[in-house]
């Protein structure tokens, strides 16, 4: 089973600055198949990024993700009020299917 | 608008069993594989399980299998949760989030059901 962890545990910024959040896989993982997604308080997760690094509909481009085989990583460029949330990876794996998540990072107002 | 409803949730003993239900709306539900995600109280988030556009195609998190069903109706844009033999340990808020087809995520979430097992 690939495990996803996830670093730092919280990171504590202010708006405007950037952010990094890293993903790492327990084995080597398809690009195609790793994702992130942000999810606000009493609110279900949206997608952020899928193939490790396309923007899903309406997402803005201070969001970015790159990385290929264990590491991964989501930029945010410059740090919105609305952005203070947890972030979660997540990758899929083919035989059998399935999908596995990250433990999240939560970014919070510093 | 595409939306995702899902209702049935509630309080179970241990040993019980529940059945969610989720609708679709805004969009060819038919066309789409769904899946089940859940999140403990607090805690992070974890697939359950996922059907393919005809109900071919089933599978299960290990922590489900044997337990739980999942079916759909296409006639009536609804996905299914079957749960049985509930722990307290499936405590937590089920998701059903649509399948984003060739890019191995989703991408449409419900709001979310509580389920709470405990005597």
């Amino acid at each position: 089973e690939i495990m996803l962890t996830q670093s730092p545990g919280t990171l504590s910024l202010s708006p405007g600055e950037g952010a990094t959040l890293s993903c790492r896989a327990s084995q080597s993982v398809s690009s195609n198949y790793l994702s992130w997604s942000q999810q606000k308080p009493g609110q279900a997760p949206r997608l952020l990024i899928y193939g490790a690094s396309s923007r899903a509909a309406g997402i803005p481009d201070r969001f970015s993700g790159s990385g290929s085989g264990t590491d991964f990583t989501l930029t945010i460029s410059r740090l919105e009020p609305e952005d203070f949330a947890v972030y979660y990876c997540q990758q899929y794996v083919s035989s059998p299917p399935a999908w596995t998540f990250g433990q999240g990072t939560r970014v919070e107002i510093k | 608008e595409v939306e995702l409803v899902e209702s049935g949730g509630g309080l179970v003993k241990p040993g019980g069993s529940l059945r969610l239900s989720c609708v679709a709306s805004g969009f060819t539900f038919s066309s789409y594989s769904m899946n089940w995600v859940r999140q403990a109280p607090g805690k992070g988030l974890e697939w359950v399980s996922s059907i393919s556009r005809s109900s071919a195609d089933i599978y299960y998190g290990d922590s489900v299998k044997g337990r739980f069903t999942i079916s759909r109706d296409n006639a009536k844009n609804s996905l299914y949760l079957q749960m049985n033999s509930l722990r307290a340990e499936d405590t937590a808020m089920y998701y059903c989030a649509r399948h984003f087809d060739e890019k191995f995520t989703f991408n449409i979430w419900g709001q979310g059901t509580m389920v709470t097992v405990s005597s």
